[in-house]
Parts: structure tokens; sequence; C-alpha cells
């Protein structure tokens, strides 16, 4: 199976700021990675897939990058409604994975 | 609006087994895969199990392969998943989700999950 390691596995932040989180995955997953959001006692919210393509209605402070085996995602400008845990997955081969997930908190 | 409703959780005990369905709606169910996803308390999140468009084709995760079996209808939009011999270990709540359609599979669309909890 192909394991996905995020970091940090949490991170305090201010309004405003740049966040970036990584995941790397265990073996070549091409492009085939997605991140999504989620806020506690609800569902994951898909942001991001095939590394780079920010999904419909997603803000565009939020971006992806990476190829091969790391990946990145960046908030340019962190806002209140931002604080959440994110997830990594990889599409690349079954089973598919997620990563442990990085909770964004509030510095 | 795509909707999906999970229903069928709740107590089991150990050795037990639950069925699980999901009603979609909002899309045309029938042209996308679907796919369960799992979160134990606290805890991370676990692909279990996806089924093709028309049925055809299920994947399973090794920690449920041969215990759990998914399953749809389409021509009542509902995607089901049959949990047997359930664990201690199988106490999350299990999301129903939609595929993107795109080349690989991504979760477009999440249901607000239903709780399962085994325990004697």
């Amino acid at each position: 199976d192909i394991q996905l390691t995020q970091s940090p596995s949490s991170v305090s932040a201010s309004v405003g700021d740049r966040v970036t989180i990584t995941c790397r995955a265990s073996e070549d997953v091409s492009t085939w990675l997605a991140w999504y959001q989620q806020k506690p006692g609800k569902a994951p919210k898909l942001l991001i897939y095939a590394a780079s393509t920010l999904q419909s209605g997603v803000p565009s402070r939020f971006s992806g990058s990476g190829s091969g085996t790391d990946f990145i995602l960046t908030i340019s400008s962190l806002q209140p409604e931002d604080f959440a845990t994110y997830y990594c997955q990889q599409a690349n081969t079954f089973p598919l994975t997620f990563g442990g997930g990085t909770k964004v908190e509030i510095k | 609006e795509v909707q999906l409703l999970e229903s069928g959780g709740g107590l089991e005990q150990p050795g037990g087994s639950l069925r699980l369905s999901c009603a979609a709606s909002g899309f045309t169910f029938s042209s996308y895969a679907m796919n369960w996803v799992r979160q134990s308390p606290g805890k991370g999140l676990e692909w279990l199990a996806g089924i093709t468009s028309g049925g055809g084709g299920t994947y399973y995760a090794d920690s449920v392969k041969g215990r759990f079996t998914v399953s749809r209808d389409n021509s009542k939009n509902t995607l089901y998943l049959q949990m047997n011999s359930l664990r201690a270990e199988d106490t999350a709540v299990y999301y129903c989700t939609k595929d993107t359609g795109l080349l690989r599979t991504y979760f477009e669309y999440w249901g607000q999950g239903t709780l399962v909890t085994v325990s004697s």
C-alpha cells in the first residue's frame, strides 16, 4: 500500500498568514493526489484534485503543487474559516490511502 | 443539489452484522462510481470500498476484504455496505462518497456520515 506522510501534524497560524502543508508518498503517484478540508463534526470537503486543480467553488487562496512523491498544499492568506484539519489522498493505486492529517490551529 | 444520506448505523456486538444504505439524489447516480470511507473516533480517514457505476467492479481495503460487501441498486439510487463479522476496530463514522467521474477516484461529495459502534 502507498503510505502518505503529512507534515507538520499541526500548525499554529494567524489570520493572514501563509500556510504550507506537505504530503510525501512512499512511491510515485504521478499527479494523482487530492487535498481535503475537514471541520469538526463535518464531512471532509474536496479542495484540490490532480495535485493542482482547484475544485469548483473553492477559494483561490488554496493551491496545490507537486508530482511524483512530494506535494504541497498552500493557503496564501489564512482566513478564519480555514481553521480545520487537512488531508491528502492518493488516487494512483488501490487501495486508496489518506495522509494522517494536518490540523491548522489559531495562534 | 447533490445529496447523500446514509442510514443503518448503530450499536452492534462483535461478530454481528449491519447493512448501511446511502440514498443519493441530485445527480445521475448510475453514471458515477461510489465509495465508502470511514473515520474512527478522533482518527484519520480510511477508504474501505468502491464500486463502479454499473456495479460490475468492486474494490476493497485489506482491512475489510472478505467481511464487507459493497453493492448498489441503480434503480433505487442507493448504495449499500454489508458489514459482517464486525470487530471493535470497525467502530467509526461511515461516509458514503460520490466519485468525481474523472480518470482517478477522488471523493467529490460526502454524506453526513452514520456512526457504527461495535461493542458488547
